[in-house]
């Protein structure tokens, strides 16, 4: 089983679509907790991260965290064309905080115009 | 925010060969990463690269297969030594910079 469970779609809405994207994780000693996107043939950039369970709001962009159910969200509200690329949940410890991540395998997400 | 920037972008090789990526960032940094991403999977830390100081790796990688270099707080290398084609895969680098970790564009390897 790996650590971190991550549908890899792709999740194609239409612009406009509320989008939610999961992960779930095996590792309970995981703390912090954040969203990649990657566009195509580029590096990941950080969306968003949280340091335990709740919700976190950026714009168009909530993080939520339950770490009683080892599951995580990013929800997309209004999506756009632009928010087309992989999304990749990321995790670690405590101790390594920022450092060493643990990485699903990414969904793929199209939103059409 | 940290910029980093990694030579080459891509590149075909010859099994049996070896390749040297380049990972250069905009500001002095402690830690570098390499990761491997490869299709379908998810990004997998490779090891850990500190200046001044042998690399870390993590299972299943091994200093004779990547070698890695750290002469400096803004630079790293990662070579790639007798390449078979499941080292096809892009390779990473990042920096943990501000509680950030930044990545570069990664290096797309096609190994025949």
């Amino acid at each position: 089983q790996k650590e971190v469970e991550q549908d890899p779609g792709p999740l194609s809405v239409p612009e406009g679509a509320i989008v939610s994207l999961n992960c779930t994780y095996s590792n309970s000693a995981f703390q912090y907790f954040m969203w990649y996107r990657q566009y195509s043939r580029k590096g990941p950039e950080l969306l968003m991260y949280t340091y335990s369970s709740g919700n976190k709001e950026d714009g168009r962009f909530t993080a939520q965290v339950d770490k009683s159910s080892k599951y995580i969200s990013l929800f997309i509200r209004d999506s756009q064309p632009s928010d087309s690329a992989t999304y990749l949940c990321a995790m670690s410890l405590m101790n390594t905080g920022f450092q060493k991540l643990v990485f699903g395998t990414g969904t793929r997400l199209l939103v059409s115009p | 925010s940290a910029v980093i920037s990694q030579k080459p972008s891509r590149d075909i090789c010859q099994r049996g060969t070896s390749l040297t990526i380049q990972c250069q960032v905009d500001s002095q940094v402690t830690m570098m990463f390499w990761y491997r991403q490869q299709p379908g999977q998810s990004l997998t830390l490779i090891a850990t690269a500190n200046q001044g100081s042998e690399a870390t790796y993590e299972s299943g990688f091994v200093i004779d297969k990547f070698p890695i270099s750290r002469p400096n707080l803004t630079f790293s290398t990662l070579t790639v030594s007798n390449m078979s084609p499941e080292d096809s895969s892009i390779y990473l680098c990042s920096v943990v910079y501000q509680e950030t970790q930044y990545f570069g564009p990664g290096t797309r390897l096609l190994v025949l």
